[in-house]
């Protein structure tokens, strides 16, 4: 089926540097979704976005963190600066109806 | 706020044996929430399992059952014969008509099916 890709599948940084997570979602998708998940916690929505827009962001997408999607090409997660807390998965969807999600592999981050 | 709540951390089950993995939900602010199972196999991405956006209803998929039941806000999920290519990780997921706040997961339930 289709497939969205994250790259990359790990990532160490020291806290305070700036990050990039991108996510190579499925090709005619319209929504895209970051969620995050702690070790040992649920998966929690971060934020989507949608016609070059966030549409709705949850309380923990912080001031930090910011999307986008240059040119239909990756849809990226940016965080500056980290934070230890920003250790964790970080999983993209991308939708086209926003009924069924798919999910890529995600992004382990490590902050030190 | 939306909460949903699989007890079940971890699952053993011989093969060819039946499976119910528990899901019960919790909204405040969707009335008649969509209701997901998806699952993560080993070395993969989540993929959608089945989904139900009407009470009432039963969605299935690859031998899985799970029937939307309102009145007791539960959305268990059911399989007769469970096969060793089972074994993943199952998560229960709500959202709402507008997914404005994309899908609230559980923790999720490890399957490990034995041979």
């Amino acid at each position: 089926g289709p497939k969205v890709l994250q790259i990359p599948s790990h990532q160490i940084i020291d806290m305070g540097q700036m990050v990039t997570l991108n996510c190579d979602p499925v090709s005619n998708h319209l929504y895209f979704y970051w969620y995050k998940q702690i070790l040992g916690q649920q998966m929690e929505f971060l934020v989507n976005f949608y016609n070059g827009k966030v549409m709705e962001k949850s309380k923990l997408f912080k001031d930090q963190f910011s999307v986008e999607r240059p040119d239909g090409s990756y849809f990226t997660l940016k965080i500056q600066p980290t934070a230890l807390e920003d250790s964790a998965v970080y999983f993209c969807a991308s939708s086209f109806d926003r009924v069924e999600q798919y999910f890529g592999p995600g992004t382990r981050l490590t902050v030190l | 706020g939306d909460s949903v709540t699989q007890t079940e951390g971890q699952v053993t089950v011989s093969e060819s044996k039946s499976l119910i993995i528990n899901c019960t939900y919790s909204t405040t602010s969707i009335a008649y929430p969509n209701l997901f199972w998806y699952v993560r196999y080993p070395g993969e991405g989540l993929q959608l399992l089945l989904k139900v956006i009407t009470a009432g209803q039963k969605g299935s998929s690859r031998g899985f059952e799970a029937t939307y039941n309102k009145e007791t806000t539960s959305f268990h999920l059911q399989k007769a014969s469970v096969q060793e290519s089972d074994s993943a990780v199952y998560y229960c997921a709500l959202g709402d008509r507008n997914y404005a706040q994309g899908l609230t997961f559980g923790l999720g339930t490890r399957v490990s099916v034995f041979p």
